[in-house]
C-alpha cells in the first residue's frame, strides 16, 4: 500500500542540526512532491516546505530559510529534512506528506510523524 | 500566523449538522483548490476533501467541501462522537510559490 514512513523520535541539544528521513513505498516517487509540515506542542500545522521528486526543486517557508534544506534520494525513494541551529521553539512533531504541485490532490498520503525535543 | 482564516473551535450534537469555514485571498482560495483534513487526537492528519469538494475513497459522505470566491466550507452532517477532532483547510499560494494553511478548527461534539 501507498506509504511514507519516518525515522524514529529525537533529542536535540539547542544548536545541533536535525535530519529527519520520509521512505515512500506504494507508488512511483518520483512522480510527487514531498511536503514537510511540523506541530508544536499543542499548537496547529505548520507548513515548512516542499521538494519535488522528480527534479529536486525546493520551496521554503521564509521563516525557515537559511536553516532548512530538503533533499530527496530517489533510488531509495526517501527524502530527508535537515533543520540546522535547533531552538527550544524547534520542539514538535515533524510530518512529511505527499502531494501534487498546486495541491490539486491535497496531501493525500502522511507519515506517523517523527518527534523532535530540543532540549539542554 | 496561519495565512488561511479559520474559527479556532465549533461544537454540535450527535446527529446534527456543523460547517467549519475557511477564508483566504485571491492568490489562494481564489483561484486554487481547497483541501481539508481532520487530525484525531494523537494521529497525523488525514485528507477528507480535495479539489474543493472531492471525497477520497473511505472517506464517509457525510463530509462535504464548498467554495466559494475567496472562502471555503467543510460540512459534516449526522454528527458522530468520533468526529471529535482538530481540522485544517490548505490551499496552493500563487504569490508564495507554495501551500498555505488555515490556523484549524477543533471540533467538539457535545
Amino acid at each position: 500500500q501507498v506509504q511514507l514512513v519516518q525515522s524514529g523520535a529525537e533529542v536535540k541539544k539547542p544548536g545541533a542540526s536535525l535530519n529527519v528521513s520520509c521512505r515512500a513505498s506504494g507508488y512511483a516517487f518520483s512522480g510527487y512532491s514531498i511536503n514537510w509540515v511540523r506541530q508544536a506542542p499543542g499548537q496547529g500545522l505548520e507548513w515548512m516546505g516542499w521538494i519535488s521528486a522528480y527534479n529536486g526543486y525546493t520551496s521554503y517557508a521564509q521563516k525557515f530559510q537559511g536553516r532548512v534544506t530538503m533533499t530527496t534520494d530517489t533510488p531509495t525513494s526517501t527524502a530527508y529534512m535537515e533543520l540546522r541551529g535547533l531552538k527550544s521553539d524547534d520542539t514538535a512533531k515533524y510530518y512529511c506528506a505527499r502531494g501534487l504541485q498546486y495541491l490539486t490532490s491535497g496531501l493525500d498520503v502522511w507519515g506517523q510523524g517523527t518527534t523532535v525535543i530540543v532540549s539542554s | 500566523q496561519p495565512v488561511l482564516t479559520q474559527p479556532p473551535s465549533a461544537s454540535g450534537t450527535p446527529g446534527r449538522r456543523v460547517t467549519i469555514s475557511c477564508s483566504g485571498t485571491s492568490s489562494n482560495i481564489g483561484s486554487n483548490d481547497v483541501s481539508w483534513y481532520q487530525q484525531l487526537p494523537g494521529t497525523a492528519p488525514k485528507v477528507l476533501i480535495y479539489r474543493n469538494d472531492h471525497r477520497p475513497s473511505g472517506v464517509p459522505d457525510r463530509f462535504s467541501g464548498s467554495k466559494s470566491g475567496i472562502s471555503a466550507s467543510l460540512a459534516i452532517s449526522g454528527l458522530q462522537s468520533e468526529d471529535e477532532a482538530d481540522y485544517y483547510c490548505a490551499a496552493w499560494d500563487d504569490n508564495r510559490g507554495s501551500p498555505v494553511l488555515g490556523g484549524g478548527t477543533k471540533l467538539t461534539v457535545l
